[in-house]
Order: C-alpha cells, then structure tokens, then sequence
C-alpha cells in the first residue's frame, strides 16, 4: 500500500459527459501529480501541484483540469468526454518542496475509466 | 525527445535471472527508477537509483546505471512466477522552478516467468 488514495476505483460513462476523479497523497506529501496510462499513449504525464499551486503541465488537453485543495487532496476533472479519453488515470504523490527530501514518486491505484 | 525506450518483452524461467534494460534521454535526471505493474493493479516503486551512482542492489534487485550511453538495466536473481508483471522505467525531469518534477516513462517490458 502506497499510502495514496484514488477514488472511485471504476467509471463507466458517455460521450459528452464529465467526471471527476479523486486523488489524496501521503501523509505529509505536498506535491500531487496526474497521469494517464492508455494502450497508445503509454504513461503520460498530465499535470503536477504543490501545495495547492499549479507548478507543472503535461499533455493535458484543454478538456481536462485539476486542482489541489488547501487540506493537498486533488481533483482531475474531465469533461466532453470521448472514447479516446477511456484509460487508466494514476495519481502519485511525493515529498519534494516538502523538506523530507526524496522526489519519489508514489502512485495510487489508479481510476479505470471507461466512456461509451 | 522525450522517448525513453524499453523493449516490450521478456520471457524467462522461473530460478534465471532477468535482465531489463532502458535507454533513456535526458543525461540532467537526478533519479531514475523502476515501476512494476501487475495484470489491474497500480505502479509499485521497486527501486530508484541516484544519477551519482553505477550500480545499486536491494535484495533480488540489481540495478546499473551507464550515465555514458544513458542505460539503466534492472537484474531480478532468482525469478519467480509473481515477477510476472509490466516493468516501467523512468527518468526525473526537472520543470523548471522549484519543486517541480515529472516523471518520463518507458513503454515497458512484459516479464513472462514461465514454471
């Protein structure tokens, strides 16, 4: 157990829907990041905050956004959703900026979401 | 680029030793690292290895790293039917600013262990 939760653990929705995804880090981590793993695409870097900012963008499209609330949960929210957006969505969590030293990175479950 | 490449497959018997191995890009990473993913399940840290360093070991695991050719290779002794799984690896990438890394991942290599 890598101390980082991610919930719900399954979506299955429609096109031209939203969702949103829910990530909370370890204890202590203050940096949050999101990725998506697709049988295309790989694992690929979306979006990373620290302590509630913004600090890092990937390949997320302009459809998608997140953000890290004061208590360092975070939410990825997706929206006009489309087949293509169906994949695994990990969040990980680390203890860089945090002075605990280390950037690794611990990974949640992951969300499964499927959009039909 | 930002390709950091793995090959896709590795099939061995259970008792050999497996050798994975990464070629990744950015010579500036700080840290590179090992993921392991099983069939539905999330990435598990294995093991990560310093950019100062050639050569790490934590029980079965090997790792060596050649910071000339930009390869980083992961010895598993002993292979057993549950290393059966995906191996990532990864490089750090600095964003710019403080406190900001990402992670660039490999394609990864299925591990088959056969009996």
């Amino acid at each position: 157990d890598s101390g980082v939760t991610q919930t719900p653990k399954h979506l299955i929705t429609a096109t031209g829907q939203r969702v949103t995804l829910r990530c909370s880090p370890r204890s202590g981590d203050l940096s949050v990041y999101w990725y998506q793993q697709s049988l295309d695409q790989g694992l690929q870097f979306l979006i990373q905050y620290y302590n509630g900012e913004e600090r890092a963008k990937g390949n997320i499209l302009e459809r998608f956004s997140a953000q890290q609330f004061p208590d360092l949960h975070s939410e990825l929210n997706l929206s006009s959703l489309e087949l293509g957006d169906s994949a695994l969505y990990f969040c990980a969590s680390s203890a860089v900026g945090s002075g605990r030293g280390s950037d690794t990175q611990y990974f949640g479950p992951g969300t499964r979401l499927t959009v039909l | 680029g930002e390709d950091v490449e793995q090959s896709l497959f590795l099939s061995v018997r259970e008792g050999d030793s497996s050798v994975i191995n990464c070629t990744y890009t950015d010579s500036s990473s700080t840290y590179l690292y090992w993921y392991k993913q099983e069939p539905g399940a999330g990435l598990q840290l294995l093991t990560y290895i310093f950019s100062n360093m050639d050569m790490k070991q934590d029980q079965r695991l090997t790792v060596l790293l050649n910071k000339k050719d930009k390869h980083l290779s992961l010895r598993i002794a002993d292979t057993q039917t549950g290393d059966s799984a995906i191996y990532f690896c990864a490089e750090s990438k600095g964003t710019g600013g403080g406190a900001t890394n990402k992670l660039i991942f490999g394609t990864g290599t299925l591990l088959a262990v056969q009996p």
